[in-house]
């Protein structure tokens, strides 16, 4: 276990749903990251929160919005999401420092489907 | 601009043989370094880190090499087990605004381990 748990695992949803992923890290970093994983590709940077302020947003559709409500949570809600945003999404978490102070901790993911 | 990529997609190697994974990047002014392996199901843990000022990096049965003159990254893993079968990744670090940063992935490599 990596101290960053990801809920639900896998979700299949309709594209007129509206479903929200949950991460949660109890590492006590103070960033987290959402990251969409597509088959044969490299993994793709979507969101970025430091102390739960959004600092990096790597052009996302609007279809995809994430909440940072504390520095230990992150959302990603999701609504008329399309086919191709089919793909593992995941969170992770770091925290600047001593020792490997860029590693980042990633969650198990969530499978995502959409129909 | 930024890119990290893998040479080889895949490598499939016997049980006890030594393991290379490639990476190149673009970004010569990348200062630190990550690999990650990812196992079926999960997300990816960290293996080992080098900065920039480093050529080599050694942990427990893997080696990174970094080569700064053709910016490239690989990952040697000794005696190479069944447990070692996943898909691996190199990250490069770079600025994301102000004092914050962002890692960049390549595409990943899957080793595949014959037993």
């Amino acid at each position: 276990e990596t101290g960053v748990t990801q809920t639900p695992r896998h979700l299949v949803m309709g594209m007129t749903n509206k479903k929200s992923l949950k991460c949660e890290q109890h590492l006590g970093h103070n960033a987290m990251y959402w990251y969409k994983q597509s088959a044969k590709k490299p993994l793709e940077l979507m969101f970025v929160y430091s102390l739960e302020e959004r600092v990096e947003n790597n052009s996302v559709p609007s279809r995809f919005s994430p909440e940072c409500p504390n520095s230990s949570h992150l959302f990603l809600h999701l609504h008329t999401l399309q086919p191709e945003d089919s793909a593992l999404y995941l969170c992770a978490s770091s925290s600047a420092g001593a020792g490997r102070a860029y590693e980042q901790f990633f969650g198990p993911g969530t499978r995502l489907t959409v129909l | 601009g930024e890119s990290v990529g893998l040479h080889l997609p895949t490598l499939s190697v016997q049980e006890g043989d030594n393991s290379i994974i490639n990476c190149a990047y673009s970004n010569s002014a990348s200062d630190y370094f990550i690999w990650y392996k990812q196992e079926s199901g999960k997300g990816p843990q960290f293996i080992i880190d080098i900065r920039s000022n480093m050529d080599k990096r050694q942990g427990q049965r893997v080696t990174v090499l970094l080569n700064k003159t053709v910016k490239h990254l690989s990952l040697q893993i000794a005696a190479t087990q069944p447990g070692d079968s996943a898909v691996y990744f190199c990250a490069e670090k770079s600025r994301s605004g102000g004092s914050n940063y962002k890692l960049t992935f390549g595409k990943g490599t899957l080793l595949t381990v014959n037993p």
